[in-house]
This record gives structure tokens, C-alpha cells and sequence, in this order.
């Protein structure tokens, strides 16, 4: 089956400075992927997502890059701020429903 | 623009009393799917309906069912409510099948005492 995973349950970073978290990914037939963010006590909200004929794409202040070989996937936000602090999750489609594996909390430190 | 809408927000119920969450869908989209997240914990997948009829059943008890509605909106009820049940339960919408986002409500937090 698929599974997700993140490399790190949280990360702090500093206000200003630029932030990567990492996700793993089994399925090598996985042909879309998806960040969301979710602050405390609210849904998960969609951040930016590529296709698998991409490896690169990029947003207001996100980017995300796709490494087929390796499954991987990466978001990097650059210019951190305290708005930013919330987990993040890299779900999976299975059969049409997205999966989700253990985010990423990220800290914003002022 | 519109978003998905639940309700409602906040629920506090007790022990094996029954609860019903409703889930108001973004215009159009034929998909609603339902998630439940404890206390520091990922979203887990309950069930999911395409076009009213369900499409997909995850980690969901016996003790709760759901259905949608001939308007798109969903209901989850819960029944014989645990103090384990207590959790943020999600409702998303989209388009089925088209690997395209999900979009989440806001949530409905309940608490058995």
C-alpha cells in the first residue's frame, strides 16, 4: 500500500529565513501531489500542488519540487513568518481519497 | 467564494448519545469525503460519496453511518458515542477523480463527557 511519510515531525525556524520541509513517497505511479497546511483547530488548507510531468512549481512565497527518482517532494517557503507556523501534510490519492501520513509542525521563531 | 460548510462548529455530547454533523459541499463538486483527526493526529479517512451514492469506506465504526443528500450535502451520524470519538471531524468536496485538491472545511469539533 502507499505510504507517506514526512522526514521530520517539526521544524523551527528562524522569522525571514527560508523553510523546507520533506516528504517520501512509495507509489511510483503516483501522478499528482498536493501540500496542504493546517493551522490548530481548522481544516486543512490547500497550499500548491504538481503534476508528476513537472518538477518544479512555483507559487506566491512556495515552491515545490518533485524528485521522481528518488520519490520525493519538497516544499520550500521562502521568507518564513509567524503566519506560516502550522503542520503541514503531503497526502496521497488512493482509489480517488487522499491519505494522509503524520505532518510536519513548523515553528516560526521572531 | 463559496467554501465547504459544516455544522455545526462545536458539539458537546454524552456518553452513548447520538450526534449528527452535516457537511454543505462547494457548488458542483459530485464528491464529499469525511475525516476524523484526534488530539495531535493526522486526518483519518471515514467515507466518501460520489453522485449520493458511497464511493469509499475507511476506518469508519459500525456505530456511525452516513448518506448525501439529493441536494450534495452530507450528514455523518454517530451513534452510542465513546470518549474516544472525541476529535475534529472534517468534511472536504471536489471533483471525483480528477486529482485535483480537496477543499476542507472548517470543522466540527466534538466532545463526549
Amino acid at each position: 500500500g502507499e505510504s507517506v511519510g514526512l522526514h521530520l515531525p517539526t521544524l523551527s525556524v528562524q522569522e525571514g529565513d527560508n523553510s523546507i520541509i520533506n516528504c517520501a513517497y512509495s507509489n511510483s505511479a503516483s501522478d499528482y501531489f498536493i501540500w496542504y497546511k493546517q493551522e490548530s483547530g481548522k481544516g486543512p488548507q490547500f497550499i500548491i500542488d504538481i503534476r508528476s510531468n513537472m518538477d518544479k512549481r512555483q507559487g506566491q512565497r512556495v515552491t515545490v519540487l518533485l524528485n521522481k527518482t528518488v520519490k520525493h517532494l519538497s516544499l520550500q517557503i521562502a521568507a518564513t513568518q509567524p503566519g506560516d507556523s502550522a503542520v503541514y501534510f503531503c497526502p496521497m490519492y488512493q482509489g480517488g481519497k487522499l491519505i494522509f501520513g503524520q505532518g510536519t509542525e513548523l515553528s516560526v521563531k521572531p | 467564494a463559496a467554501g465547504v460548510i459544516q455544522s455545526p462548529r462545536h458539539l458537546i455530547k454524552e456518553k452513548r448519545e447520538t450526534a449528527t454533523l452535516k457537511c454543505y459541499p462547494i457548488p458542483r463538486h459530485d464528491t464529499v469525503y469525511w475525516y476524523q483527526q484526534g488530539p495531535g493526529q493526522d486526518p483519518q479517512f471515514l467515507i466518501s460519496f460520489y453522485e449520493k451514492m458511497q464511493s469509499d469506506k475507511g476506518s469508519i465504526p459500525d456505530r456511525f453511518s452516513a448518506q448525501q443528500f439529493s441536494d450534495y450535502h452530507s450528514e455523518l451520524n454517530m451513534s452510542s458515542l465513546e470518549l474516544g470519538d472525541s476529535a475534529l471531524y472534517f468534511c472536504a468536496s471536489s471533483w471525483y477523480g480528477m486529482n485535483t485538491e480537496a477543499f476542507f472545511g472548517q470543522g466540527t469539533r466534538l466532545t463526549v463527557v
